[in-house]
């Protein structure tokens, strides 16, 4: 059982490049995230995906772009990389463990991680 | 705006001790509260989830509490063990949550 699964490990970029993160999940989860986690910083969500065909903005969407093209798959996209944006990028799903959206309990699950750094 | 906040950053501890890691938050309104852990150039497991209506979660030895009045929970951790060494994060909220910067817990052999 792989879980939730991100390409690439690793990956340096120019000022100006643009690339997409992949991300994968074979739980069967309807919600997935992207985050970002900067040192001393707690993670930051970026876009999240409640289902399959939508999307919506978290705390720090600036400079990316997702798509959800499928209910495995959810893909975090940088049009034109800023140092600022050297990270590590984490992806999850969540199975919800009771209650309604609002309010509702949520278990996030999360791929290894990408470290991006943009020079 | 919802805050959390862990103290402290940084822990190291014998083997065997039992420690308490702490984590505030200052919206007491809050669905739910969890723990995860975070090994070093790996992703987030969860250990412990505690939803709103609960005061506490058990799972082998870890015990998590949760006060919402006061805008507290707490990562009890019995007998420690080098295997527990790791970042500790706790994070509140629905589906979108609000995290804490970790305590980073060293268990000394």
């Amino acid at each position: 059982n792989a879980g939730v699964t991100q390409t690439p490990k690793f990956q340096v970029l120019k000022t100006g490049q643009s690339m997409t993160l992949q991300c994968a999940q074979d739980m069967n989860h309807n919600s997935m995230y992207w985050y970002r986690q900067d040192p001393g910083m707690g993670l930051r969500l970026i876009y999240y995906s409640a289902s399959e065909g939508t999307t919506d903005k978290g705390e720090v969407p600036n400079g990316y772009n997702v798509s959800r093209l499928n209910k495995r798959e959810f893909s975090l996209r940088l049009e034109s990389a800023a140092p600022s944006q050297t990270s590590v990028y984490f992806c999850a799903s969540s199975r919800r463990v009771g209650g309604q959206w609002e309010g509702a309990s949520y278990e996030q699950y999360f791929g290894p991680g990408t470290r991006l750094t943009v020079t | 705006k919802q805050e959390v906040t862990q103290i402290p950053a940084a822990l190291s501890v014998p083997e065997g001790e039992n420690l308490v890691l702490n984590c505030s938050f200052t919206d007491s309104a809050i669905y739910n509260l969890q723990w995860f852990r975070q090994d070093p150039g790996k992703g987030l497991t969860s250990l412990l989830l505690i939803q709103s209506s609960q005061r506490e979660q058990t799972s082998g030895r870890l015990n998590a509490s949760l006060d919402k009045s006061s805008g507290r929970s707490t990562l009890y951790i019995a007998a420690s063990q080098p295997g527990d060494s790791a970042t500790y994060l706790c994070a509140v909220g629905d589906y979108q949550l609000i995290w804490g910067a970790g305590t980073k817990l060293i268990i000394k052999p």
